[in-house]
């Protein structure tokens, strides 16, 4: 069926630590994944993307993992901030007519100062 | 900041009651999708529109429905309020030629009574 899946439904860390959000796929057809950011109240935020041509791609103190094997996706965050506290989904995009996105239900990732 | 808006930010309805939510997309933007968000849960699809058209549709009942304007802002109407229809409504938008990124608006909460 459509699902995308998280591991973990919270993550505790402490400031200045490295962290690490999986999520699992289920679709091998989808061809883009993408990290979305919530903070309480708001929108979901973009934070970085990765087509499955790739393996890996970085940003600015993020690098998304895609291992298409099986169908497992990770956001890894260095030096965690206290502004970094949110939900965090990842999302897959069925593509073709419609560029219709799958969420999973999120990790919250709070940061420990 | 996306540059998408949506209004109101938050409204109490009836069931039974109609509702209409709206979105301005950012500029350039010709494709929107909407999606209901449930506490605690990942955004789900409910449809997209490009040029005035629906484009796709998720596991939503005809009582969403939806219009697209040509200054791409666009409207999501719910007939017959439910109180499991208690949400909060996003919309995304992106350009079809630009990539395949969606960029959110900060949401309509929505709490049927």
């Amino acid at each position: 069926g459509e699902s995308v899946g998280l591991h973990l439904p919270t993550l505790s860390v402490q400031e200045g630590d490295n962290s690490i959000i999986n999520c699992a796929y289920s679709n091998s057809a989808s061809d883009y994944f993408i990290w979305y950011k919530q903070e309480s109240g708001k929108g979901p935020q973009f934070i970085i993307d990765i087509r499955s041509n790739m393996d890996k791609r970085q940003g600015q103190r993020v690098t998304v993992l895609l291992n298409k094997t099986v169908k497992h996706l990770s956001l890894q965050i260095a030096a965690t901030q206290p502004g970094d506290s949110a939900v965090y989904f990842c999302a897959e995009n069925y593509g073709g007519a419609t560029n219709k996105l799958i969420f999973g239900t999120g990790t919250l990732l709070a940061v420990q100062p | 900041e996306t540059g998408v808006t949506q209004s109101p930010t938050h409204l109490i309805k009836t069931r039974g009651q109609q509702v209409t939510l709206r979105c301005s997309s950012q500029s350039g933007h010709n494709t929107v999708s909407w999606y209901q968000q449930a506490l605690g849960q990942g955004p789900q699809f409910i449809f997209q529109y490009y040029r005035e058209e629906e484009n796709g549709r998720g596991n939503f009942p005809p009582r969403f429905s939806g219009l697209q304007f040509p200054n791409y802002s666009s409207e999501l109407n719910v007939n017959a309020l439910e109180l499991d229809d208690s949400a909060l409504y996003l919309c995304a938008s992106k350009d079809l030629a630009g990539g395949d990124t969606q960029y959110f608006g900060p949401g309509t909460r929505l709490t049927v009574l």
